[in-house]
């Protein structure tokens, strides 16, 4: 019963640091997502994929690139991180009318 | 662009008191409705929806109504318990635009015995 699993769930990385955040699901929905949040401004969606080998932006995909090889995977790269990316990340799957959330990564940049 | 807004918290109340979370939104169109849910040191979960006007979506106590005339959709809940402590996020989707939600920036629920 994993549903969607997000690993690392907490990192610390310098200016300028790469990193990727993972993601899986187990429950071969089409569609994923990534959202930020940040304090006072709900969720903001920053990639989606409406299936393997698609990906699009969202309203804040700068910074960020995303692919998806397989159905059950849709990794998020931070090339070079910046304090601004300091968030909780959450990644998203969905079937029509439900988005299954994992449990958050946080993240700061120093 | 679409847009929800909620209001601010942090709404504290006591055990078995109502709670109200007030939801507007401004959209081109009828959206779907949304409330989501987050305890502490979890991700989001579905609480309730409605898909069109007049509909109201329930699920633990919880209560809400799409309103068209006011574009809203207010979460209610009669008798509150220490375990509703939690964010609440109001959020809307167009089936058109695939499962893109726009959320509200959340209200935050604190519930004392």
């Amino acid at each position: 019963n994993a549903g969607v699993t997000q690993t690392p769930k907490f990192q610390v990385l310098k200016t300028g640091q790469s990193m990727t955040l993972q993601c899986a699901q187990d429950m071969n929905h089409e569609y994923m997502s990534w959202y930020r949040q940040d304090p006072g401004m709900g969720l903001r969606l920053i990639h989606y994929s409406v299936g393997a080998g698609i990906t699009d932006q969202g309203e804040v995909p700068n910074g960020y690139n995303v692919s998806r090889s397989t159905t059950e995977d849709f990794p998020l790269r931070l090339l070079s991180a910046a304090p601004s990316q300091t968030s909780v990340y959450f990644c998203a799957s969905s079937s029509p009318g439900e988005l299954f959330f994992g449990e958050g990564s946080r993240l700061t940049v120093l | 662009g679409d847009s929800v807004t909620q209001m601010e918290g942090p709404v504290t109340l006591s055990e078995e008191a109502f709670l109200t979370i007030n939801c507007t939104y401004t959209a081109t169109g009828y959206p779907s409705l949304f409330w989501y849910v987050q305890y502490p040191g979890e991700g989001l979960q579905l609480l309730l929806k409605a898909t069109k006007a007049d509909d109201k979506g329930s699920n633990k106590g919880f209560e809400a109504t799409y309103r068209k005339e006011t574009t809203s959709f207010h979460l209610e809940k009669g008798s509150v318990q220490v375990s509703d402590s939690a964010v609440y996020f109001c959020a809307l989707s167009f089936k058109a635009a695939g499962n893109k939600l726009t959320f509200g920036g959340g209200t935050r629920v604190l519930v004392k015995p």
